[in-house]
């Protein structure tokens, strides 16, 4: 079935280091990928996402790149700040498939 | 612009207890899922309901029960709860179509002693 690889955390950053959080993925087809953030006591919300093949999402400073050939969506922020502290979730959701697939989450603490 | 809303936000439980979790959505979303998050398990799929009137079986189901009472409303019954459902339950909803995203609810911490 369709599966989806993050790397553990947590990530620890001092404010302004680049940010690359890794993210692999097993499906059949072509699903489209997302970024979900989870702020602490909070749902969670979309980051951004990539709809097929080569597209880059974006949203806030932060950037994922659809990589079909390597089965990736790597989310990256060139300089992180302490408000971006959350824990970072990767999903897929396959053509004419309703569910999402979520990876495990990677922490992200930033200290000034 | 509520989106989704989850009641309660907390409960305790005893062992063989049940309860009822509700959630209700304000966008005219088709399609309404039941998620438990575990330290180190990400997000665990429990039921979801594709469109009103359906619903099926995630990775998790065991333990559960759901009833998509109308467009709006989805929620998610434990019949006798055990430590074992001790989680945080978030419910999401979305179009149902393409690639559209999904909004979650605040969540529900359920502890069962």
């Amino acid at each position: 079935g369709d599966s989806v690889t993050q790397m553990e955390g947590p990530v620890t950053l001092s404010e302004e280091a680049f940010l690359t959080i890794n993210c692999t993925y097993t499906a059949t087809g072509y699903p489209s990928l997302f970024w979900y953030v989870q702020y602490p006591g909070e749902g969670l919300q979309l980051l951004l996402k990539a709809t097929k093949a080569d597209d880059k999402g974006s949203n806030k400073g932060f950037e994922a790149t659809y990589r079909k050939e390597t089965t990736s969506f790597h989310l990256e922020k060139g300089s992180v700040q302490v408000s971006d502290s959350a824990v970072y979730f990767c999903a897929l959701k396959n053509t004419g498939f309703q569910k999402l697939v979520f990876g495990t989450g990677t922490r992200l603490l930033v200290s000034p | 612009n509520a989106g989704v809303t989850q009641t309660p936000k907390f409960q305790v439980l005893k062992t063989g207890q049940s309860m009822t979790l509700q959630c209700a959505q304000d966008m005219n979303h088709n399609s309404m899922y039941w998620y438990r998050q575990d330290p180190g398990m990400g997000l665990r799929l429990i039921y979801y309901s594709a469109s009103e009137g359906t619903t099926d079986k995630g990775e998790v189901p065991n333990g559960y029960n759901v009833s998509r009472l109308n467009k709006r409303e989805f929620s998610l019954r434990l019949e006798s709860a055990a430590p074992s459902q001790t989680s945080v339950y978030f419910c999401a909803s979305s179009s149902g179509q393409g690639e559209g995203e999904a909004f979650f609810g605040q969540g529900t911490r359920l502890t069962v002693v």
